[in-house]
């Protein structure tokens, strides 16, 4: 079974640029979840997809950040304009049904985010 | 915020178990404790989850005190490649979806 794919692996851009992320979830996997991880730190949840509509996006900066999933499979996640603390690696993650208690999340390689 | 503590760092024999501590003492009784780990530059992988029983599968063994305010993540036979970030969660109910609140894990190193 392929896993999250998740493009591009690096970026590297200068403050008050924009920058988009693509992920493609695990076939058949209604949920989709963006984590940012700062260096040194957990993942923070940014954003939950169920199928095309938001569940939960109560700490992404919707000032600069924007995500969506318009056909309820792949996704994109943008960032404009670019902050230096937007430094991170963003991670993309999928589930078969994020409302279930014991449902497991994936994980994809993540795209690490360097803004000078 | 996280719901669990776990010590920051820790050594393991190459070959010995990793026993990695996690407290999670204001756990509700519906909540379950689940173990992520995360090998440089990798996405965060799914190991186990349990929420009142010991739980066992070909990855690790996770024991939950009676008490549920802690538990132990179990790797029997510890080797090079299970050098990694552990995360303990305990799974948050979030209006219909089950959300991950990760903290700053247990970086743990398995010496050859």
């Amino acid at each position: 079974e392929a896993g999250v794919a998740q493009s591009p692996r690096y970026k590297i851009i200068e403050k008050r640029q924009s920058v988009a992320f693509w992920c493609n979830p695990i076939s058949g996997h209604a949920t989709l979840y963006w984590y940012q991880q700062i260096l040194g730190q957990g993942p923070k949840l940014l954003i939950q997809f169920q199928n095309n509509g938001v569940v939960d996006d109560s700490q992404l900066p919707k000032d600069r950040f924007s995500a969506e999933r318009l056909k309820g499979v792949d996704s994109t996640l943008k960032i404009q304009p670019a902050k230096l603390e937007d430094s991170a690696v963003y991670l993309c993650a999928s589930s078969l049904d994020g409302g279930a208690y014991t449902d497991t999340q994936y994980f994809g390689p993540g795209t690490r985010l360097t803004v000078l | 915020d996280a719901k669990t503590t776990q010590p920051p760092s820790m050594d393991c024999a190459e070959g010995r178990a990793a026993n990695l501590p996690c407290n999670h003492s204001t756990i509700s009784g519906n909540e379950y404790v689940y173990w992520y780990r995360q090998i440089h530059s990798q996405g965060p992988q799914y190991i186990i989850h349990g929420l009142k029983n010991n739980e066992t599968n070909e990855m690790a063994s996770l024991i939950i005190t009676e008490d549920r305010k802690s538990s132990t993540l179990i790797l029997p036979h510890a080797t090079l490649r299970d050098t990694a970030v552990y995360y303990c969660i305990v799974r948050v109910p979030q209006g219909g979806s089950e959300k991950l609140v990760f903290g700053k894990g247990t970086k743990l190193t398995v010496n050859p």
